[in-house]
């Protein structure tokens, strides 16, 4: 069972679209974090969100923390070919799960020029 | 800060045989590493929760006989896949919670992954 739906899974766009990717779940998270991965590569960590409502901005990047704590959305602006690769939701702190993660099954974006 | 090395960074054994990859925090020290699993597209599979000076602990399904993991120090895990099998070909990935900046963020920090092919 997937505790975290990410939509939409597969995304191709041209440079200088705008996009938004969804992490959804019925559980209550003390933290999500988004990852992004390029092939052959692990994933590195973008940004956490701990506090319901809140958001945070990297760049072209924004990220908004649902207000109960159970979803996420990541929204770039203006992407690039650079922008490409698996993004991960994960979320942590559910009871009795310690310091696991867990994933959503990812979002895969192609930025083509 | 909070760098994760894997080694090797790929490996091709014979089936039967055993390989053993080696998760190492740089900068800090790792009380808690975890061991991933993934196959290609598709999301990140947790193995196992490997903890310093204890036994791994292992998610349902995977066999622990099979998949050893032994963190003998705050820096290091190794995970050994044993009698290697083709369908354990996969790209295998750790990391490691830092608990001097994740605090209650649970942030972890990923090695680069090992592609384990099986002929």
């Amino acid at each position: 069972t997937q505790l975290l739906e990410q939509s939409p899974q597969f995304l191709s766009i041209q440079e200088g679209e705008n996009l938004t990717v969804y992490c959804n779940s019925s559980s209550v998270f003390s933290s999500l974090q988004w990852y992004r991965q390029e092939p052959g590569e692990g994933p590195v960590l973008l940004v956490t969100v701990v506090t319901g409502g809140e958001v945070k901005k990297l760049k072209r990047l924004t990220f908004q923390f649902g207000d109960a704590r159970k979803d996420s959305s990541l929204h770039i602006t203006a992407a690039q070919p650079g922008d490409t690769g698996l993004y991960l939701c994960a979320g942590a702190g559910r009871l009795n799960s310690g310091y696991a993660l867990n994933f959503g099954k990812g979002t895969s974006l192609l930025v083509t020029p | 800060g909070a760098v994760v090395s894997q080694h090797p960074s790929w490996v091709i054994c014979k089936s039967g045989t055993s390989v053993k990859i080696e998760c190492r925090s740089l900068d800090f020290q790792a009380t808690t590493m975890f061991w991933y699993r993934q196959f290609p597209k598709q999301s990140l599979m947790l193995m196992a929760t490997s903890n310093e000076g204890s036994k791994a602990t292992y998610e349902q399904g995977v066999e622990k006989d099979k998949f050893l993991i032994n963190h003998a120090s705050l820096t290091l895990s190794t995970l050994t896949v044993t009698s290697a099998h083709p369908e354990d070909s996969s790209f295998y990935i750790c990391s490691a919670r830092d608990p001097g900046t994740s605090g209650t963020a649970y942030e972890q920090y990923f090695g680069p992954g090992t592609r384990l092919t099986v002929t």
